[in-house]
């Protein structure tokens, strides 16, 4: 099945050591997502591309970036984590529909990051 | 400002009866609304949109959602739930002419045996 998935679904980090984590598809869709998920809360976007175009939401911290080198593949870098970055990271895709945005996003399940 | 409401932080039902979980909406122009399920250490699940026409829609696992345009709502309904409809549910809208959309905080759906 064509799916959204991410790896590892559980990684330790240090706090300040670097960390990256990838998501990859196979739905061939050309937008792509990283959000932040704390706590049973709603999601919270960091970032998202429109093919190789980058949007970076306002108040994503600088700490957060993120690289989609082709349609399949995209990985977000906490260069410096925080206790605060402790939460599950959640990637997503859509379709775009000739501008229309009305396709639902397809999640993956997730990355939990644990800080020490 | 564009927002989105689910005023119930948990929902409580007995399985088999009716359920409704509760969103309200408030965005300039004609809003696109989903609805999206979560289980534990689990990505969000799709479950039905609204884009345009019949105000009632039906999506996976039974569920349905009437979109009220005077009430600026969008509830997620159940005729009969069942234990395993116990998640967490989010309510979503897209904001206009973006690839964005705006969450409700979740209600936590529980269905008691």
């Amino acid at each position: 099945d064509a799916m959204v998935i991410q790896n590892p679904r559980y990684q330790v980090t240090q706090f300040g050591k670097p960390v990256t984590l990838s998501c990859s598809q196979t739905l061939n869709h050309n937008v792509m997502y990283w959000y932040q998920q704390k706590s049973s809360q709603a999601p919270k976007l960091l970032f998202h591309y429109y093919d190789k175009d980058f949007n970076n939401e306002a108040d994503t911290p600088d700490n957060f970036q993120s690289r989609r080198p082709n349609t399949s593949f995209c990985f977000l870098d906490i260069r410096s984590p925080g206790l605060g970055d402790a939460a599950m990271y959640l990637c997503a895709t859509s379709r775009d529909s000739g501008g229309a945005n009305n396709q639902p996003q397809h999640f993956g399940d997730g990355t939990r990051l644990s800080i020490l | 400002a564009q927002s989105v409401a689910q005023p119930e932080d948990q929902v409580n039902v007995a399985e088999g009866n009716p359920l409704t979980v509760k969103c309200t909406y408030s965005v300039s122009g004609n809003p696109y609304l989903f609805w999206y399920v979560q289980y534990p250490n689990r990505g969000l699940q799709f479950l039905l949109k609204y884009i345009t026409g019949d105000n009632l829609v039906k999506g996976s696992y039974g569920f349905e959602a009437e979109f009220n345009k005077s009430q600026t709502s969008f509830h997620l309904k159940k005729p009969s739930a069942l234990v395993s409809d116990s998640a967490l549910y989010f309510c979503a809208v897209i904001v206009p002419g973006t690839y964005k959309y705006i969450f409700g905080t979740g209600t936590r759906l529980k269905v008691l045996a």
